[in-house]
């Protein structure tokens, strides 16, 4: 299976600031897929992260908002711009395993706290 | 929008006892994947079900795919304390993967 590194692990931050969220893969992947998780909830998906190509972005999710990079095959950012308390989650990366175990293998997740 | 509802949302077992979460689809699914997630920390893969009717078992897990392929559950036998967490099912539809809300398991000693 992959191994995904994510960062950061969490953050406490002002309301209107952006935070960028990192996620490295051991090995190179098509596409990467950035979840949110509120507290307690289930997992949204925001967007899959093609490289060299523009994200596509799940409804209720926008480029503005949620700016995502994927400037190679193993690596993607995600940043959360002009925050609100409501943005307070989890952030989770993804990649689908293609070969045995198949699934999708996650990151270690940022929880984002917005004061 | 398409969704797999899970339940129950919530479960408390005494230590020893069995555990279902069930999964249910109103549209036909290619796949069913599962997973685990502790309590802070990360959903971990578990197991996918593919095939009409599928039973997979794992130590003391059991999962079974519908013959529909809409539904499905995943059984814990004689629970312990290492198997707190929220189990969530994941069902394919198309190129799509979607979540269930997930079950919590509490365990009491």
């Amino acid at each position: 299976s992959a191994v995904i590194s994510q960062k950061p692990s969490r953050d406490i931050c002002q309301r209107g600031t952006s935070l960028t969220i990192q996620c490295q893969v051991d090995s190179q992947v098509t596409m990467m897929f950035w979840y949110r998780q509120q507290p307690g909830q289930s997992l949204t998906l925001i967007a899959t992260a093609n490289q060299g190509s523009e994200a596509t972005y799940e409804s209720g999710f926008v480029i503005d908002k949620f700016p995502i990079s994927r400037p190679n095959l193993t690596f993607s950012t995600l940043t959360v711009s002009n925050m609100s308390p409501e943005d307070s989650s989890i952030y989770l990366c993804s990649v689908e395993e293609w070969a045995g175990p198949y699934g999708y293998t996650f990151g270690s997740g940022t929880r984002l706290t917005v004061v | 929008g398409q969704q797999v509802m899970q339940i129950p949302q919530y479960q408390h077992v005494q230590e020893g006892e069995d555990f279902t979460t069930y999964c249910n689809s109103s549209t036909t699914l290619s796949n069913i994947q599962w997973y685990k997630q502790r309590p802070g920390g990360h959903p971990v893969f578990l197991i996918q079900l593919v095939k009409s009717g599928d039973v997979k078992k794992q130590t003391r897990l059991t999962l079974q795919f519908g013959e529909a392929k809409k539904n499905s559950s995943l059984h814990i036998t004689a629970t312990q304390t290492t198997d707190v967490g929220t189990y969530f099912c994941a069902g394919r539809i198309g190129d799509k993967i979607i979540f269930g809300k997930g079950t919590r398991l509490h365990i009491l000693p």
